[in-house]
């Protein structure tokens, strides 16, 4: 069982389409945060956020954190070929030290 | 300023061979990670060092698997003997310990094990 659920798993749109993936748990998260991978690199870190409520945007990117600080969204306006890749989120459950990662959104943006 | 190093970035093996994976975590951090990626399980983590101690390694599949690090700047996976199911990513990654410190990852290893 996942602690954290993303969706949609898989994702393909036209470039200048807008998208929304989220990343959902049951349990409690003092932060999460969000990092995209592309092929053959490692995750790279986008955004953490920490407070309940609170919404971050980078550039065409706006991520929002829960108010109960169990999920989080990540918005896309006018998706790109360069966002591309797979988008993953993770956090660190009730204060543990120990990271959990979601399997991921892989996003497919068609020119 | 370097990133995380892994290497090799390729290996390729017959089964029943030792795997060691290596890796540099970037200078002054003191939390390290080894996770494997694939497929089907998405990114899994093995486990977790903190200045340079085992603190979880719940998730190492089993004791064909082993972790080291002998100091603040080397690490190494070692796998013995090797499965074809071990074919995977494994990526390193290593961070600040601390609440919401974010984490730096390898390029990874891509592992074949024929």
């Amino acid at each position: 069982t996942q602690l954290l659920e993303q969706s949609p798993q898989f994702l393909s749109i036209q470039e200048g389409e807008n998208l929304t993936v989220y990343c959902n748990s049951s349990s409690v998260f003092s932060s999460l945060q969000w990092y995209r991978q592309e092929p053959g690199e490692g995750p790279v870190l986008l955004v953490t956020v920490v407070t309940g409520g609170e919404v971050k945007k980078l550039k065409r990117l706006t991520f929002q954190f829960g108010d109960a600080r169990k999920d989080s969204s990540l918005h896309i306006t006018a998706a790109q070929p360069g966002d591309t890749g797979l988008y993953l989120c993770a956090g660190e459950p009730g204060g543990s030290y120990i990271p959990t990662f979601g399997r991921g959104t892989s996003l497919i943006v068609h020119p | 300023d370097a990133g995380v190093i892994q290497s090799p970035r390729h290996e390729v093996t017959e089964m029943g061979q030792e795997v060691t994976l290596r890796c540099k975590p970037i200078s002054g951090h003191n939390s390290l990670f080894w996770y494997r990626q694939t497929m089907m399980r998405g990114l899994e983590l093995l486990i977790y060092f903190n200045n340079n101690v085992p603190i979880d390694d719940s998730g190492m599949p089993e004791d064909r698997f082993s972790a080291k690090m002998p100091n603040a700047s080397f690490s190494t996976l070692k796998i013995q003997p090797s499965e074809p199911r071990d074919s995977a990513v494994y990526f390193c990654a290593s961070s600040m310990t601390g609440g919401a410190q974010p984490q730096h990852f390898g390029d990874g290893t891509r592992l074949s094990i024929l």
